[in-house]
């Protein structure tokens, strides 16, 4: 199976401040790289998907970018709403991956 | 409105069976690949399984880890999706989501329904 190790595991930052996780693949996964944002309690949230496309209505602060092994998510300016668990996940393999998290937390 | 509502969770014993539905509505089922994701109390998340859709043969892929006990299945005239649990062991404890992928190429996950608890405990 394709691991799928994020870093770091989890931050604390401020309202307003440029958030980026990074993603790394085991192995080549191309651009098949999709990012999710979990709240607590909550089921997941389709963010970004092909590494860098935002689903609809997903707000323009989230972007992604990378290929091959090394990927990154940024949030532009962080607010309230967005404090939660991020993972990635590869779709390269039949077999799904995902990433251990990130918990972006206050400071 | 894409919706998508699991159910059939629940308490089990270690070595019991149990059967999560998943209804779907919204969208055109027999289009999309179906997955099976589930998340242990206080872990991340972990694939399950998929689907494929009617035009791929409804063939299907599991994870290493339920190969051989998990079944996934679906009901396109029923508008649903099934995942039929054997032989369930301890670390089976989780919330189980059904998530809709894309009709397109690659299929991503792009929907999620709210999940259903199945505890494994004696």
């Amino acid at each position: 199976d394709i691991q799928m190790t994020q870093s770091p595991s989890s931050l604390s930052a401020s309202v307003g401040d440029r958030v980026t996780i990074t993603c790394r693949a085991s192995q080549d996964i191309s651009n098949y790289l999709a990012w999710f944002q979990q709240k607590p309690g909550k089921a997941p949230k389709s963010l970004i998907y092909d590494a860098s496309n935002l689903h609809s209505g997903v707000p323009s602060k989230f972007s992604g970018s990378g290929s091959g092994t090394d990927f990154s998510l940024t949030i532009s300016s962080l607010q309230p709403e967005d404090f939660a668990t991020y993972y990635c996940q590869q779709y390269k393999s039949y077999s799904l991956t995902f990433g251990g998290g990130t918990k972006v937390e206050i400071k | 409105e894409v919706q998508l509502v699991e159910s059939g969770g629940g308490l089990v014993q270690p070595g019991g069976s149990l059967r999560l539905s998943c209804a779907v509505s919204g969208f055109t089922f027999s289009d999309h690949y179906m997955d099976w994701v589930r998340q242990a109390p206080g872990k991340g998340l972990e694939w399950v399984g998929r689907t494929r859709n009617k035009a791929n043969s409804y063939t299907t892929e599991y994870a290493a880890s339920v190969k051989g006990r998990f079944t996934i299945s679906r009901d396109d005239s029923k508008n649903s999706l099934y995942l039929q649990m054997n032989s369930l062991k301890t670390e089976d404890t989780a919330v189980y989501y059904c998530a809709r992928a894309t009709s397109g190429w690659p299929p991503v996950i792009d929907s999620w329904g709210q999940g259903t608890l199945v505890t494994v405990s004696s």
